[in-house]
């Protein structure tokens, strides 16, 4: 069964400084998928990642995957107030009967940026 | 934005009632889910359908069923709803595997 952890689960941050939301998972994938969610929100789709090494960047997040190790990050520079929100990771898992992507979420990691 | 509209937006039953759930997508793509989101526990998968009449288990899909009769439409039912069922539901859609899957605005449902 495909475990995904995020952490932390709540990150207060500052403006203007940099933080790191990390992703990990317990089986075998190279398919793994960045959301955002504002409150009351739907969710976003922020990035993403289909092979092991792969980096993407949008503005003052970027986000990169080692599937050897299972673990994803998702770096934020320079955070600003418009950052806030939660962000999920999601894994996909093996492929069956042709059946689309079968993700499994992280717990959400609540980012709070202060002035 | 992707054409995928949920309804209810909202909703509040009973103990006991059976409640659907409506997904409909304008962007003819071929796979649909149904998610809850709880706190605590990000969403959860309960069913997908992978084209018309095609479709399967999640990992919460005890008593929930579904059903997707046309490309676009995909149907969540609750036979009997509890009160452990009360949730955040999201329907989302995806053309392939390489791409995200884009998610409605959710229904909030609550059972009494």
């Amino acid at each position: 069964e495909l475990k995904v952890e995020q952490n932390p689960l709540f990150l207060s941050m500052q403006e203007g400084k940099n933080y790191t939301i990390y992703c990990n998972y317990s089986t075998t994938s190279d398919r793994l998928y960045w959301y955002r969610q504002d409150p009351g929100k739907s969710l976003e789709s922020l990035f993403v990642l289909l092979s092991n090494g792969a980096v993407k960047q949008e503005g003052r997040l970027m986000a990169s995957l080692d599937t050897k190790a299972r673990l994803s990050t998702l770096h934020i520079t320079a955070a600003v107030h418009d950052l806030s929100a939660t962000y999920f990771c999601a894994v996909d898992g093996p492929m069956i009967k042709a059946a689309g992507n079968k993700l499994t979420f992280g717990g959400g990691t609540r980012v709070l940026v202060k002035p | 934005d992707a054409g995928i509209t949920q309804s209810p937006r909202h909703k509040v039953t009973e103990t006991g009632t059976p409640v659907t759930l409506r997904c409909h997508q304008t962007e003819n793509h071929r796979y649909m889910y149904w998610y809850r989101q709880d706190p605590g526990h990000g969403l959860r998968l309960i069913h997908y359908s992978y084209g018309v009449k095609d479709t399967d288990k999640g990992e919460v899909s005890d008593g929930y069923s579904v059903s997707r009769s046309k490309t676009e439409d995909f149907l969540l039912t609750l036979e009997s709803a509890t009160s452990s069922q009360t949730s955040v539901y999201f329907c989302a859609i995806s053309i392939d595997r390489t791409q995200p899957q884009h998610f409605g605005d959710g229904t909030r449902l609550s059972i009494l």
